[in-house]
């Protein structure tokens, strides 16, 4: 069974510009999050879709926004990016269901933004 | 707010010894802990986890210890090998739709 699967791995931005990264979770999962990892701040939560609804968000501004597709795969999106923006963007999926619950995320490589 | 912190930032062991990682969770109403291994350049990768009913779980060469009476969680790994070497997370959850909340990570390094 393939992994989750996260494009581009590397890019590089400029400040003002904006950025769509893209995960494609393992089949059958329905759960798709978003972690922001930094080395200052670790693994941040970004937000969570099920069934192409976002049901969790984390404390990030309004410029990070994500959307799912009927067929689980998710893509997220920074606008007007900041030096601050760099990380690595990683995506996992699971099993949750609608009711949420417990398990494990399996997560992707990761998408490893620089904005200059 | 929920919160995951780590007590030791690196820890370097010989190989062969024991390594103990900790980490304390803030929210006593947490009810699932994972741990995660997160090798250079690659995704967070699951170890182990353990719900609130369990004081312990053991898998191969890992033991995850939950004590929730001073809300401390530690990984436990038996005769490291320089495989090993990574940066490990703990984690914590709420019951529900809730998200996993990451602590800021160890980084074990093993000396051949």
């Amino acid at each position: 069974k393939a992994g989750v699967t996260q494009t581009p791995r590397y890019l590089i931005k400029t400040r003002g510009q904006q950025v769509t990264l893209s995960c494609s979770p393992i089949s059958g999962h329905r759960s798709v999050s978003w972690y922001q990892q930094t080395p200052g701040q670790g693994l941040q939560f970004l937000f969570e879709y099920f069934s192409e609804t976002q049901r969790n968000k984390g404390n990030f501004p309004g410029r990070f926004s994500g959307r799912q597709f009927s067929n689980s795969r998710s893509e997220m999106n920074v606008s007007t990016l900041e030096l601050g923006d760099s990380a690595l963007y990683l995506c996992a999926s699971s099993t949750r269901t609608s009711g949420g619950g417990s398990g494990e995320l399996f997560f992707g490589e990761g998408s490893r933004l620089t904005v200059l | 707010g929920e919160s995951v912190g780590l007590h030791l930032p690196t820890l370097s062991v010989q190989e062969g010894d024991n390594s103990i990682i900790n980490c304390a969770y803030s929210n006593s109403a947490s009810d699932y802990f994972i741990w995660y291994k997160q090798e250079s350049g690659k995704g967070p990768q699951f170890i182990i986890d353990i719900r609130s009913n369990m004081d312990k779980r053991q898998g191969q060469r890992v033991t995850v210890l939950l004590n929730k009476t001073v809300k401390h969680l530690s990984l436990q790994i038996a005769a490291t090998q320089p495989g090993d070497s990574a940066v490990y997370f703990c984690a914590e959850k709420l019951s529900g739709n809730t998200p996993l909340v990451f602590g800021k990570g160890t980084r074990l390094s093993v000396i051949a």
